[in-house]
């Protein structure tokens, strides 16, 4: 199985910030690397597919960036509907896995 | 994008089977897209299931595949997973959820989710 390992695992954040979350894959999955937000109780919602491809209806302060096994998810000016937590995944090869996740926090 | 609906029974006794369908509306189980389940133990990350396709392939995580079943209705337009041999770490909030197709490795729509607790 290919282990996916977000970092850090929360951050603390006001609104208005940039922020920045990491995911390494323990192989190249070239750009086979998702993103998606989930809040509490909620479904996962997807944000970014194919490492850098926003997907439909999500705002443009999201972006992210990384091929092979580093990748990055980027927030641009955090609003407070952002505050959630985030995973990446990888679909380069079953079984898919996820992250462990990474908390966005109020500061 | 197509919607999904999780259901099922909330609590399941151990050495039990956690059985759960999943409805889908707004496309056909016959596309091309994979269906999958996703769980999540409480206050933990995500983990894959498995998937099964309207050719009858399935995908499963190795991990669970000893007690694992997965199966569609397509007369109902739903698929369906049944776990064996449940224990208390089976306890989880169930997704449903789908790619679009074989080469899609994304889930871009989700059920809401159910959540199931294995009890006495």
């Amino acid at each position: 199985d290919i282990q996916m390992t977000q970092f850090p695992s929360s951050l603390s954040a006001s609104v208005g910030d940039r922020v920045t979350i990491t995911c390494r894959a323990s192989q190249s999955i070239t750009s086979y690397l998702n993103w998606y937000q989930q809040k509490p109780g909620r479904a996962p919602k997807l944000l970014i597919y194919a490492a850098s491809s926003l997907q439909s209806g999500v705002p443009s302060r999201f972006s992210a960036s990384g091929s092979g096994t580093d990748f990055t998810l980027a927030i641009n000016s955090l609003q407070p509907e952002d505050f959630a937590t985030y995973y990446c995944q990888q679909g380069y090869s079953a079984p898919w896995t996820f992250g462990q996740g990474t908390k966005v926090e109020v500061k | 994008q197509v919607q999904l609906q999780e259901s099922g029974p909330g609590l399941v006794k151990p050495s039990g089977t956690l059985s759960l369908t999943c409805a889908v509306s707004g496309g056909s189980i016959s596309s091309d897209n994979w269906w999958s389940w996703v769980r999540q133990s409480p206050g933990k990350g995500l983990e894959w299931i498995g998937e099964v396709h309207h050719t009858g392939t399935t995908n499963y995580n190795p991990s669970l595949r000893s007690r694992l079943s997965l199966s569609l209705d397509k007369s109902s337009n739903q698929f369906a997973l049944k776990v064996a041999f449940v224990t208390a770490a089976d306890t989880a909030l169930y997704f449903c959820a789908t790619r679009a197709d074989f080469w899609s490795g994304y889930f871009d729509s989700w059920g809401q989710g159910i959540l199931v607790t294995v009890s006495s």
